[in-house]
């Protein structure tokens, strides 16, 4: 299996500018999360789904982020309008039966995000 | 979810066990202990969990002390490519929440 499949790598944009990252999950997986990684804050949980449905979402900085799973296969974060502070590696994260005594989740390689 | 307690950096030689410590003393009994690494820019990956006995997988061996308040994980044969951030976490079997992660331990392998 390819894993965790992020895209953009790395994206570089302007203050104000619409940010649009994407994920592919391992097949199979039911479980989508997104993580975001900053020097100051470390990786802070911004939402997660299950079975394509937002699950908790408490993570989510404000409503500039926004993020959809429409299907199984796909899931997109969307900051709108981008600021500088949004600077930081986004992690997307997928589990095949999130709960119970399992725990363990498969990460992809991040989006590495810098808003000039 | 209990909170846990990880020197920040250790060093350890090429070749050598690595034994890396994580106090989480108000563990619960339904929450299992987790570690995690991440290695420089790249995402977290799973390493190993347990909830009361000892576990060893093909990456690593885990130690979890009898009262769980502690617990190690062991690296038996560290080489260059372990040097990453190391995360104990414990979670709650009986939730779906989240894994928290905190800051971690630095383990630098030298050779």
């Amino acid at each position: 299996d390819a894993g965790v499949i992020q895209s953009p790598r790395h994206e570089v944009t302007e203050m104000g500018q619409e940010v649009t990252l994407r994920c592919k999950p391992i097949s199979g997986h039911n479980s989508l999360f997104w993580y975001r990684q900053t020097m100051m804050r470390g990786l802070e949980l911004l939402i997660y789904f299950n079975n394509n449905v937002p699950i908790d979402d408490s993570g989510m900085p404000e409503d500039r982020f926004s993020a959809k799973m429409p299907n199984a296969s796909f899931s997109t974060l969307k900051i709108q309008p981008s600021e500088p502070r949004d600077s930081a590696v986004y992690f997307c994260a997928s589990s095949i039966r999130w709960g119970g005594a399992n725990g363990e989740l498969f990460f992809g390689e991040g989006s590495r995000l810098t808003v000039l | 979810d209990a909170k846990t307690t990880q020197p920040p950096s250790m060093d350890c030689a090429e070749g050598r066990a690595a034994n890396l410590p994580c106090n989480h003393s108000t563990i619960s009994g339904n929450e299992y202990v987790y570690w995690y690494r991440q290695i420089h820019s790249q995402g977290p990956q799973y390493i190993i969990h347990g909830l009361k006995n000892n576990e060893t997988n093909e990456m690593a061996s885990l130690i979890i002390t009898e009262d769980r308040k502690s617990s190690t994980l062991i690296l038996p044969h560290a080489t260059l490519r372990d040097t990453a951030v190391y995360y104990c976490i414990v979670r709650d079997s009986g939730s779906a929440r989240q894994l928290t992660f905190g800051s971690g331990t630095q383990l630098t392998v030298l050779p």
